[in-house]
Order: structure tokens, then C-alpha cells, then sequence
């Protein structure tokens, strides 16, 4: 079945410490993006990349980062100056513009820094 | 600052009874989408309605579009309880992005 992988499901790091959270893909499509969700929060966009090898910032990209070196695999890393990393991040795919083409999401990944 | 806002944001209902649930939005869109977010799961895309689209349905969900109003409402007739979830609204916002609202939680009592 074709769809979004993301791991793992729950995370737990130190506070100061990078983590990186996968995300592929095996639906073929060009653009992936990564969001965050905050407890009774609508999905705030990270980055987004609509081919390989580019990627654009978001609404709130500071203290994040991505790579796309292929189309399949999207990482985020979330490095230690995030000040609020604890959040549910979601990553999600589509075939071209999110302007007109629906969002596939993956189950996301719960992350607490403490 | 996110471009849709559900309303009502929490709504509980029996099962067997319609669900409706507003978007409003502020600048004018050439489409909006709904989505359905299963506790701890990510979004699932139920319809996306065009501008020019007053009206859409999907099985049991009607989607209306009045872009005078700038509004968006989604019904969910006969529901079940397997229909509780967040419903967001989401519209073209900037360069190749979507805006979503803070979502309406449904729950629907068997």
C-alpha cells in the first residue's frame, strides 16, 4: 500500500540534544511538508520542499531544519535551538501544489524534551 | 495568524443525528479543503471544493462554499461514532502553503 511513514511514533530527548525525525514517502509525489501541532492547535507549516534538492522555510522554521536528497525521504531535525520542541509533528505529501492538491499525512511523531 | 476558523469548536451529539460545523476565512481563496483528524493519527483529506463549486458531497458529508460570506460549513448527516474526530477547514495561504483552522472536535455518543 502506497502512504507516509513516520518514526518513530513517540520520542524522547534531553533538552540541548538534536534529534531527527524520518518521514518517507513511496507515493511518488514531488512536494512534502512538515508541520507541528500544538494541543488544540490548527497545523503550523515548518518547511516545505516541492522537489528534490529544495526546500523552503515555513511559518515558523527557526531552530528546525530539513534536507530532501531524495524524492521518497523528507527528515526534520530539531536541533537544540528550538525553544519548544515538545509538539506532535506531522509530515504529509502531495502531487503538486498544496494550494489545489490534497495533503496525504503520515500518523506523525510525538516528541518530549524535558 | 491561521486563515480558517471553525465554529462551533467542540460538539457532541448522539449517534444517529446530523453534524454541521462553519469555516470562515478572510482573503478570497480559490478553494477549500476539509480534513479529519483521528485522535493521535494525522489529517485524513475528506473533499476540497473550488470556487466556483457552491456545493459538494461525499457520502454522508455535504460541503457548501459561499464565497460572498466567505464561509465553508461541513455536514455529516446519520453519524456514527466512528466519526469522532477533529474536523479542520484548511485554504491556500501565501506561496504554495495551506492555512488550517484550530479544528472542531466532534463526539459522537453511541
Amino acid at each position: 500500500d502506497g502512504g507516509i511513514t513516520q518514526s518513530p511514533k513517540y520520542l524522547f530527548r534531553k533538552e540541548g540534544q538534536n534529534v531527527t525525525l524520518s518521514c518517507e514517502q513511496n507515493l511518488n509525489h514531488d512536494a512534502m511538508y512538515w508541520y507541528r501541532q500544538d494541543p488544540g492547535q490548527g497545523l503550523r507549516l515548518i518547511y516545505y520542499s516541492q522537489i528534490v534538492n529544495d526546500f523552503q522555510k515555513g511559518d515558523i522554521a527557526e531552530g528546525y531544519s530539513v534536507s530532501r536528497e531524495k524524492k521518497e525521504s523528507f527528515p526534520l531535525t530539531v536541533t537544540s535551538a528550538q525553544k519548544n520542541p515538545t509538539a506532535f509533528y506531522l509530515c504529509a505529501s502531495s502531487t503538486g501544489s498544496s494550494y489545489n492538491s490534497p495533503l496525504h499525512f503520515g500518523n506523525g511523531t510525538r516528541l518530549t524534551v524535558t | 495568524s491561521q486563515q480558517g476558523e471553525e465554529d462551533p469548536q467542540a460538539l457532541s451529539i448522539q449517534e444517529g443525528e446530523n453534524a454541521t460545523m462553519n469555516c470562515s476565512y478572510k482573503t478570497s481563496i480559490n478553494n477549500l479543503q476539509w480534513y479529519r483528524q483521528n485522535s493521535g493519527r494525522g489529517l485524513v483529506h475528506l473533499i476540497l471544493i473550488r470556487s466556483n463549486e457552491r456545493e459538494k458531497h461525499s457520502g454522508r458529508l455535504r460541503v457548501t462554499l459561499d464565497t460572498s460570506k466567505k464561509s465553508s460549513s461541513l455536514l455529516i448527516t446519520a453519524s456514527r461514532a466512528a466519526d469522532t474526530a477533529s474536523y479542520f477547514c484548511a485554504t491556500p495561504h501565501g506561496n504554495n502553503r495551506l492555512a488550517f483552522g484550530k479544528g472542531n472536535q466532534v463526539v459522537v455518543i453511541p
